[in-house]
């Protein structure tokens, strides 16, 4: 069966400080992977998805940025947190069909909260 | 461009009577359409998804939701509830034509479930 992990849990920064949030997903290969945000419990802001191994699209311009060192893992970072970067981050990964006929549900990591104080 | 409507924040219904979530779309082409369930500090949880073929689509814990093109909506049923229903509901679509498989989400209606 195929998991999906985040770490940490949670995390406490102070602005201007370096960001790692990591995502592993386990007994799948080639998935769809994605990175949410989720300010105040509502809705989800899609920031980064990836096909593949280096292939990272950008969907909202910002403070963070995103990597795919290996097949299934996927990295979020930043250089220098802001306040505003605060919130509930959340990686998702898909079962990759043809890039445009891709029906399939995603399957979301734990999540990790960020305060940035 | 696609999006997604869940015009209620909140729905509160008693236990034990049926329970409506409320989801309206837009698509340019087909629309694949999905409901998630999120408990707090968790991550979402998939229920159910349309992608074609029968209207009614049945899902997880005796949820179903109904596709209604001319009305461009999927809402969320469930004939009985339980308070262990009581938690954030997504609706999510995503065009046919999408790449990648992208998926806009709705802010999520919170539905809580009294005994």
């Amino acid at each position: 069966s195929q998991t999906i992990h985040q770490w940490p849990a949670t995390l406490v920064q102070p602005v201007g400080s370096p960001l790692s949030l990591e995502c592993t997903v386990e007994g799948t290969s080639n998935p769809n992977l994605y990175w949410y945000r989720q300010a105040a419990g509502r809705g989800l802001q899609l920031l980064f998805y990836s096909v593949g191994i280096g292939q990272i699209s950008s969907e909202v311009p910002q403070n963070l940025s995103a990597s795919r060192p290996q097949d299934r893992q996927f990295i979020l970072s930043s250089k220098k947190l802001l306040l505003s970067d605060s919130g509930f981050y959340l990686c998702a990964w898909s079962v990759s069909r043809s890039a445009f006929n891709s029906y399939n549900e995603q399957f979301f990591g734990p999540g990790t909260r960020l305060t940035v104080l | 461009a696609q999006s997604v409507a869940q015009p209620e924040d909140q729905v509160n219904v008693a236990e034990g009577n049926p329970l409506t979530v409320k989801c309206t779309y837009s698509v340019s082409g087909n629309p694949y359409l999905f409901w998630y369930v999120q408990y707090p500090n968790r991550g979402l949880q998939f229920l159910l998804k349309y992608i074609t073929g029968d209207n009614l689509v049945k899902g997880s814990y005796g949820f179903e939701a109904e596709f209604n093109k001319s009305q461009t909506s999927f809402h969320l049923k469930k004939p009985s509830a339980l308070v262990s229903d009581s938690a954030l509901y997504f609706c999510a679509v995503r065009d046919m034509g999408t790449n990648a498989g992208k998926s806009t989400f709705g802010d999520g209606t919170t539905l809580t479930v009294k005994p």
